[in-house]
């Protein structure tokens, strides 16, 4: 069984600032990670995934993930928010083969001027 | 443009109605996902299609019921037996389900269904 948990509904930032968004995952087998996007009222866009690749991961507008085992984590960082990227943020698992994506319950980022 | 279309945007159910809701893409892929969306509770899979003809049923799909009769295609219909269907719905594709490492979804714009 596999899942996912974010950490905070929602997360505010200001523009220019640091942006954290806390995945934690739980998997009987290595996992696979993904970060996806939702504007309002919108389809998800895949911002990164991990694939044991390499355990830092670089996706779309400047976002980037670590992978750490240790702590069963995949949080997603941004080094300066801009006004655009405020949007709700979903974290997913796969154990790969056939099984189907598990997603966590989504944060949403609220990003003030 | 490759992509997936959801139809219609809105839908708006009777209680006891049937409705369906509409799944395209041209994106040639083996695999088709859909999911139901409420606040706060993420993304939860209704059923989902590996191949023409064939489907597995996901977490919630008491209520739904789906057809995979072409590659492109795959419609889904909330049943007057889903009481709550009130929700954002959102299909998915991936190039399949088979490949060591799994495939990135695609996903379609959604589609808002509310009851009167």
């Amino acid at each position: 069984a596999q899942s996912v948990t974010q950490l905070g509904s929602h997360v505010s930032v200001s523009e220019g600032a640091l942006v954290l968004l806390r995945c934690n995952y739980s998997s009987s087998v290595p996992p696979y990670l993904f970060w996806y996007v939702q504007y309002p009222n919108q389809g998800l866009q895949l911002l990164l995934k991990y694939t044991s690749a390499a355990t830092l991961v670089k996706g779309i507008n400047g976002f980037e993930a670590e992978f750490k085992k240790s702590e069963t984590s995949f949080h997603l960082t941004k080094p300066s928010a801009h006004m655009s990227d405020a949007a709700e943020y979903f974290c997913a698992v796969s154990a790969g083969g056939y099984s189907t994506l598990t997603f966590g319950k989504g944060t949403m980022l609220l990003v003030s001027p | 443009d490759g992509g997936i279309t959801q139809s219609p945007k809105y839908l708006f159910r009777k209680e006891g109605q049937n409705v369906t809701l509409s799944c395209e893409q041209n994106l040639n892929h083996d695999a088709m996902y859909w999911y139901r969306q409420d606040p706060g509770q993420g993304l939860r899979l209704i059923y989902y299609s590996q191949i023409v003809n064939d489907f597995q049923k996901g977490d919630i799909a008491e209520g739904y019921s789906v057809s995979r009769e072409k590659k492109e295609s795959f419609p889904l219909t909330v049943t007057s037996a889903q009481k709550n269907p009130t929700a954002f719905y959102l299909c998915a594709s991936s190039r399949g389900l088979q490949w060591s490492e799994p495939e990135t979804q695609y996903f379609g714009p959604g589609t808002r269904l509310l009851v009167l």
